[in-house]
């Protein structure tokens, strides 16, 4: 069974940075790509970014690019999530997903931005 | 690539065809998905590449489309498929739509 857990998530002041993680079971994590998503409190989603299995290509939304960074450790089957210079527009939830088309969700971390 | 869902809102009984529309600003070349979410749950993919039913979905559930225009539709709408229904393309700058809510009328 495909599983994806996020973790990390939490109550983080403005300006500061935060590191989500995305713990993967179930399948062959290094074949993969892996994304990304958020959604905040009574939105839609917006797609943040992906890696493919070597990291050799990461791409990100425009508006992101410099504050968030995604990379993997293929040994461990986990996913990352950097955030820097959070503002209270960074508060949402947090998912992880596996492939290019999404297939499948972890059920997500919340993180919320307020002093 | 921009996504324009329509309606944002759709109200429809148990048992109506429903039909959601999404278009792009651009060519998406097939690449567009569908995803169901349901209140305080993850997303779940419905259908990729267009056409494609994800496993374990019911085959109420298809895909249309080409170019700038895509359709998902729910050939009889039971009670459980009420949810936000979002497109998504992954051919340029991935990028979703705002989302159609479905609900019972």
């Amino acid at each position: 069974e495909v599983k994806l857990v996020e973790s990390g998530g939490g109550l983080v002041q403005p300006g500061r940075s935060l590191k989500l993680s995305c713990a993967a079971s179930g399948f062959s994590f290094n074949d993969y790509w892996m994304g990304w998503v958020r959604q905040a409190p009574g939105k839609g989603l917006e797609w943040i970014g992906e890696i493919n299995q070597d990291s050799s290509t990461i791409n990100y939304t425009p508006s992101l690019k410099d504050k968030f960074t995604i990379s993997r450790d293929n040994a461990q089957n986990t996913l990352y999530l950097q955030m820097s210079k959070l503002g209270s527009e960074d508060t949402a939830i947090y998912y992880c997903a596996r492939g290019y088309n999404l297939a499948y969700w972890g059920q997500g971390t919340l993180v919320t931005v307020s002093s | 690539i921009q996504l324009t869902q329509s309606p944002s809102l759709l109200s429809a009984s148990v048992g109506d065809r429903v039909t959601l529309s999404c278009k792009g600003s651009q060519n998406i070349n097939n690449y567009l998905a569908w995803y169901q979410q349901k209140l305080g749950e993850a997303p779940k993919l419905l259908i990729y590449k267009t056409n494609s039913l994800q496993t374990g979905i019911p085959s109420r559930f298809s895909g249309s489309g080409s170019g700038t225009d895509y359709t998902l539709t729910i050939s009889s709408l039971h009670s459980e498929d009420l949810a936000t229904y979002y497109c998504y393309q992954y051919n340029n700058g991935n990028t979703f739509g705002a989302g159609t809510k479905l609900e019972l009328k």
